[in-house]
């Protein structure tokens, strides 16, 4: 079965770093793009950006480009998605998703459980 | 880059047909037949419901159907249940990224 399963709830302060993952189960990681997708709460989808962890090539929304770093560990089946400073509005649930079929980046067939990221002081 | 633009809210009682829109520009609706659809019931992950504008991946009820004309896609739902009650959003290919709805809330009467 394939799946995809995200690291815990975090509560940060401003300006902190962050890191969270999607380990991905039941297939092999590196033939699949894995993208993120984050919801503000009470809001709608936006989508992040996505990885090929097979050659790590990867696409961003001019959204958050700059703002947040997609990368991936082929050793261990894991995708990341990481800030080097944490802001306020990065509250939010983040999840990681990837295509069922080769070769695409989309749609999201499959989807993590998602990671509540919370960012106060 | 902007969100595609959905209605805030749809309704329809059971057993009729609801549509819902989605309109972008020749940058990312318009110029691409890589539209698709995601239900997002409370608290729970989104599902892909039409991918490739018209296409339903196995299990989607046959019930839901999409479209597209010029820069407007749409996801029609007949036969509306009760089970259908949920956040839809579109999402769009950009050109090297993707780009969703804001969302619509279905509401079924």
């Amino acid at each position: 079965e394939v799946q995809l399963v995200q690291s815990g709830a975090e509560v940060k302060k401003p300006g902190e770093s962050l890191k969270i993952s999607c380990k991905g189960s039941g297939y092999i990681f590196t033939n699949y793009w894995i993208g993120w997708v984050r919801q503000m709460p009470g809001k709608g989808l936006e989508w992040m950006g996505i990885i090929y962890p097979g050659d790590s090539d990867t696409r961003y929304s001019p959204s958050f480009r700059g703002q947040v770093t997609i990368s991936a560990d082929k050793s261990i089946s894991t995708a990341y998605l990481q800030w080097s400073s944490l802001k306020a509005s990065d509250t939010a649930m983040y999840y990681c998703a990837r295509p069922d079929t080769l070769g695409r980046k989309d749609p999201f067939d499959t989807w993590g459980q998602g990671t509540m990221v919370t960012v106060s002081s | 880059q902007s969100a595609l633009t959905q209605p805030r809210s749809v309704s329809g009682s059971p057993g009729q047909s609801v549509t819902i829109s989605c309109t972008g520009t020749s940058s990312d609706v318009g110029g691409y037949n890589y539209v698709s659809w995601y239900q997002q019931h409370p608290g729970k992950a989104p599902k892909v419901m039409i991918y490739d504008v018209t296409k339903r991946p196995s299990g989607v009820p046959d019930r839901f159907s999409g479209s597209k004309s010029g820069n407007t896609a749409s996801l029609t739902i007949s036969g509306l249940q009760a089970e259908d009650e949920a956040d839809y959003y579109c999402c769009s290919y950009g050109g090297s990224y993707w780009v969703f709805g804001g969302g619509t809330k279905l509401t079924v009467l």
